[in-house]
């Protein structure tokens, strides 16, 4: 089974709609990552968690919302989805000295219609 | 505010060659990690390997290593005998010590001609 799972895999969405994705992870670490990674321009940092009770905006988090609903889960929602929010997103997980780098999952592809 | 170039959009080379990835970043920091991941079409993101910026010896995982120039804010990734399964999208990546979100470069695809 995967480290970090995220659901769903795909999804097809329309413009306007609210859509969550979701992560969980059993690597038992305290941080959590949302990414968002488009053609040309990387990854880029939409929001971030270092425990349950924290969480921090990255370099791209307008337009969207997240919950730590428990150490293990860290959900990504789009509040009314635009076709410029068509990606590949991933959550990524670390622990707390980050000297290991960060672990992904199998990322979730988005089209926003 | 962290800064990381790949200057190499797209790359090919013969399989069993060598091939070298370019990287640079910027920073005002003086301790950090950088990371190069690889992402097959799979689209799973895999570490290949890191380096600690306080560690002047270059890190190397088997047909993996990087060349890490400090003051030229350089840190490029060699892979020797390329294989088939190389090919890949592959992402440089920095973070700061004690701070870890990652800082992406925007890729360099990477094919391995048979």
């Amino acid at each position: 089974d995967a480290d970090v799972t995220q659901t769903p895999r795909n999804r097809i969405t329309k413009t306007g709609k609210r859509i969550m994705l979701e992560c969980s992870q059993t690597k038992g670490h305290d941080r959590m990552y949302w990414y968002r990674q488009d053609p040309g321009l990387g990854l880029r940092l939409i929001y971030y968690s270092f425990d349950v009770k924290d969480i921090n905006k990255g370099e791209i988090s307008d337009g969207y919302s997240v919950s730590r609903q428990a150490q293990a889960k860290f959900s990504l929602s789009l509040e009314s989805a635009i076709p410029n929010q068509t990606a590949l997103y991933f959550c990524a997980t670390s622990d707390f000295l980050a000297s290991r780098g960060a672990f992904f999952g199998q990322g979730t592809r988005l089209t926003v219609v | 505010a962290q800064t990381v170039t790949q200057s190499q959009p797209e790359m090919s080379v013969q399989e069993a060659e060598t091939v070298t990835l370019s990287c640079t970043y910027d920073t005002s920091e003086s301790n950090y990690y950088l990371f190069w991941y690889k992402q097959p079409p799979s689209r799973q993101m895999i570490l290949v390997i890191r380096q600690e910026a306080y560690k002047q010896q270059n890190a190397t995982e088997n047909r993996f290593s990087v060349n890490f120039q400090k003051a030229a804010k350089s840190f490029s990734l060699k892979i020797s005998d390329s294989q088939l399964g190389d090919t890949a999208m592959y992402f440089c990546a920095f973070s700061p010590f004690g701070n870890e979100k990652l800082t992406f470069g925007t890729g360099t695809r990477l094919t391995i001609i048979p």
